[in-house]
């Protein structure tokens, strides 16, 4: 059983339509990261946060809207998605986070959202 | 060329076969990576290892840093050992992947 649950693990959206992605984590970590991976591509880091500051946003267009309200909690609000934004949505949490030169810590994996824009 | 490279991209092998699945990283890293991925999605962290070797039960990676080379090592293979297999290099504050490879082991 993993300590990173997502909701919901399937979701079909129309181009027009809002929703959101739900990620939590039960293991009293303090980072949190969200990740796209598209077909044939490597994983693509889209946001970290850090005790409930957001600390990276990889270049993501701003139909991602991303929502730490405490550290055992992180959302995923979509709005005019393109089909192209069709993916696997993964999120992570690490005890804290890592940095070069420092400590690195142990991603743990949710078991995504594979999200369909129509 | 991406910063984190992985061979062979698919491997096919029979049930008992030893396993090799390398890694090279061209930028510098604190850490290194393995993860293994299933069919429909789920990830699961194998190793994190800065210097020499980490075994697990039948799984064993090793990283040479002044090569910038990782290998992951699967002894016995067996069917259920089939995913993708992804190395990450931990860099400033985020992982860089490796496209991954895919394991498939036939009974």
């Amino acid at each position: 059983e993993t300590g990173v649950t997502q909701t919901p693990r399937h979701l079909v959206m129309g181009m027009t339509n809002k929703k959101s992605l739900k990620c939590e984590q039960h293991l009293g970590h303090n980072a949190m990261y969200w990740y796209k991976q598209s077909a044939k591509k490597p994983l693509e880091l889209m946001f970290v946060y850090s005790l409930e500051e957001r600390v990276e946003n990889n270049s993501v267009p701003s139909r991602f809207s991303p929502e730490c309200p405490n550290s055992s909690h992180l959302f995923l609000h979509l709005h005019t998605l393109q089909p192209e934004d069709s993916a696997l949505y993964l999120c992570a949490s690490s005890q804290k986070l890592s940095f070069f030169d420092s400590a690195s810590y142990e991603q743990y994996f949710g078991p995504g959202t594979r999200l369909t824009v129509t | 060329k991406n910063e984190v490279e992985q061979s062979p991209q698919n491997l096919t092998a029979q049930e008992g076969e030893f396993i090799t699945i390398n890694c090279s990283y061209s930028v510098g890293i604190s850490a290194l990576h393995w993860l293994q991925q299933h069919p429909g999605g789920g990830i699961v962290s194998l190793f994190m290892l800065s210097s020499g070797k980490k075994k697990h039960g039948r799984l064993i990676a090793t990283i040479n840093i002044q090569e910038k080379h990782s290998s992951l090592h699967i002894t016995a293979s067996h069917p259920r050992d089939s995913a993708v297999y992804i190395c990450a290099g931990q860099g400033a504050q985020k992982l860089v992947f490796g496209q991954g490879t895919r394991l498939t082991i036939n009974p």
